[in-house]
């Protein structure tokens, strides 16, 4: 069975402040692509990053970062110097490798940047 | 650059209507996704294309619902004889095979 937990139901921080998302994942596949969305208040899921499981280099992308560990099945997404803009929805998932068609989505985590 | 599109944005409708929505892919994404977002939770699968061919449904896909992407490029999804558990937003997406899927804005569906 394939499942994500965001056990981080809502989260608020101080602008500037830096925040962590969590990301726990299970599957019995041995590879499999992993994905943050970002779903800000106007409703469209905007795609933030997809890995590969064989790929466990960390990745920053400007203020993202996204920490990838095998070991605990974990795909946490980091903002640092957090803007009022990053407040959205933010959605983990998986999907197989050879089933790239099904992502199966956590619940999300709202992330609220207080000015 | 055009996104996904979707239309209607919003619909609201009585208990045992049917409903249409439709879905406008990225033009070359060969691909085309729907899925189901109710509030609280994560977009859930629901079907996707290939081209025309619809190649999985859902569970979640009753015989009430039905998607077709007759020619390879846009798609409908009908509910018939709606229920108030049918309301959700209705999310597509589309993407090369093995990429990532970009999503549209959603149809959000309001059953009375």
């Amino acid at each position: 069975a394939q499942k994500v937990t965001q056990a981080q139901t809502e989260i608020s921080v101080v602008e500037k402040e830096d925040v962590t998302l969590d990301c726990v994942y299970e599957t019995r596949d041995t590879t499999y692509y992993l994905f943050w969305y970002k779903q800000p208040p106007s409703g469209e899921l905007v795609f933030l990053i997809r890995r590969n499981s064989f790929d466990e280099q960390n990745e920053i992308s400007g203020r993202y970062s996204w920490n990838f560990q095998k070991s605990t099945s974990s795909f946490n997404f980091t903002i640092t110097a957090s803007q009022v803009v990053d407040s959205a929805v933010y959605f983990c998932a998986l999907s197989p490798r050879n089933r790239d068609d099904k992502i199966i989505f956590g619940k999300g985590t709202r992330l609220h940047i207080l000015p | 650059d055009t996104g996904v599109s979707q239309d209607p944005r919003h619909k609201i409708t009585k208990r045992g209507q049917n409903v249409t929505f439709r879905c406008d892919p990225i033009s070359e994404h060969n691909r085309l996704y729907w899925y189901r977002q109710t509030l609280g939770q994560g977009p859930e699968f629901l079907t996707y294309f290939q081209n025309e061919a619809q190649l999985e449904k859902s569970r979640l896909l009753s015989d009430r619902f039905s998607a077709e992407r007759p020619k390879g490029s846009f798609s409908t999804l009908e509910i018939q004889r709606t229920e108030q558990g049918d309301s959700a937003m209705y999310l597509c997406a589309s993407s090369h095979p093995m990429r990532e899927p970009f999503f549209g804005p959603g149809t959000r569906l309001t059953v009375l």
